[in-house]
Formats: C-alpha cells, structure tokens, sequence
C-alpha cells in the first residue's frame, strides 16, 4: 500500500522568494517519486522524479526536490518564485504493481500562490 | 515528443445522455492507458487501467457498466460515461504509457470537462 501526504493546500510566496512544498510518503517498497505541475484547465505536466540514484534531483523550471528515506519525504523546491509558477502542484508515489504496471497514487495537492 | 490529446476538451450535455471522450498517444504507441476523474480542488484519482486489445480493469468503487473504457488501438482509448447524471460532472483526464519507454513514466492529456445539466 502507499499513500502520499501533502502538507498546506494553499502556499503563499512572494516574487522572487523561496518555494518549498512539502510531500511524505508511505510505500511498502522502495518508492518512484514525482513532483508534477497543473494550470488551471490543463493536464499534468511532470516536474521530476526520483527513482535511484542521486537522491537530489533537478526538474524543469528550476525545480528541485531530495529524496530523504529517513524522513520519508519529498520535498520540491525553488530558489526564487516567478508569477508563471502559480499553479497546482501535486506529489505522486509510485511502485511496481503485481500486474506489472507501476500506478501512481497523487496526494491532494498544493495551490502555490505567487505575489507581486 | 510523447503528446496524449483528449477530444473533446469541454463538453456539456444532458442528463441521461452518453459521453464519449477520445485520447490519443500522438507520436507514440501507448501499450496501457490509464483514466483519472478530478473533482474541483482535489487531487486525482485512478478510475481504471486498460491495456491494447484487453478488458479495462477497474478501481474499486468505479461501476464499470457506467463509465465504458475500449483501447482498441496502440494509440487510441476512449471512456463513455453512460446515462450520464449531473454527478458525473468532473474533470476527466487519460495518460499513457509508451510501449519503449520506462514503465514507470506516464504522459498526461490535457482533461475533458463534463459538465452534465
């Protein structure tokens, strides 16, 4: 079973500060991890994701986001916010199933709001 | 490359009608698509899984004689939402899996918005 924890509905940031939206993770087995972006009315656009290796790992638009066992999170982040990243974002694990198909289940997602 | 289209992207229709949404793997052949419903602020979630040329396997709680999914080509799944209700209303979106990449990478649609009067 796996499960995916996102901490604030809503995250509030101005121009040019720090991002960080929060993800945990529950997986009975090593996990995939993904980090994917939604604008209003539009389908999902992968960010990043984790799946061995480096456990930093570096996305698109700037993104970043650690892979941290011990803490079984997930965290995305991004050095200084544009008003282009105002969007849902949502975090996703990810293992293989027993008919073979690695199915993601999504955690309820983080509106970022970006002010001026 | 790995675009998935959905057809129509907005439809509204009566209550008691049937709808069929179209997605397509543009520039790939997707040997397994998937079907997600989204409601207004919540996160997606998986209604069923089809594989080309077999029977789609549902999530539980999804009744599969109301929301018909056919994958009868490597590029091409459709989900019917018979008798359709005003509860049926939501934001549908397919992905696809691609037949030579990694198993673990899904492309997403842009979303089908049914709204059902």
């Amino acid at each position: 079973a796996q499960s995916v924890t996102q901490l604030g509905s809503h995250v509030s940031v101005s121009e040019g500060a720090l991002v960080l939206l929060r993800c945990n993770y529950s997986s009975s087995v090593p996990p995939y991890l993904f980090w994917y972006v939604q604008y209003p009315n539009q389908g999902l656009q992968l960010l990043l994701k984790y799946t061995t290796g480096a456990t930093l790992v570096k996305g698109i638009n700037g993104f970043e986001a650690e892979f941290k066992k011990s803490e079984t999170s997930f965290h995305l982040t991004k050095p200084s916010a544009h008003m282009s990243d105002a969007a849902e974002y949502f975090c996703a694990v990810s293992a293989l199933s027993s008919g073979g198909s690695y199915i993601p289940t999504f955690g309820r997602g983080t509106s970022l709001i970006v002010h001026p | 490359g790995a675009v998935v289209s959905q057809h129509p992207s907005r439809v509204i229709c009566k209550s008691g009608t049937s709808v069929k949404i179209e997605c397509r793997s543009l520039d790939f052949q997707a040997t397994t698509m998937f079907w997600y419903r989204q409601f207004p602020k919540q996160s997606l979630m998986l209604m069923a899984t089809s594989n080309e040329g077999s029977k789609a396997t549902y999530e539980q709680g999804v009744e599969k004689d109301k929301f018909l999914i056919n994958h009868a080509s490597l590029t091409l799944s459709t989900l019917t939402v018979t008798s359709a209700h005003p509860e049926d209303s939501s934001f549908y979106i397919c992905s696809a899996r691609a037949q030579d990449r990694r198993a673990d990478t899904q492309y997403f649609g842009p979303g089908t918005r049914l709204t059902v009067l």
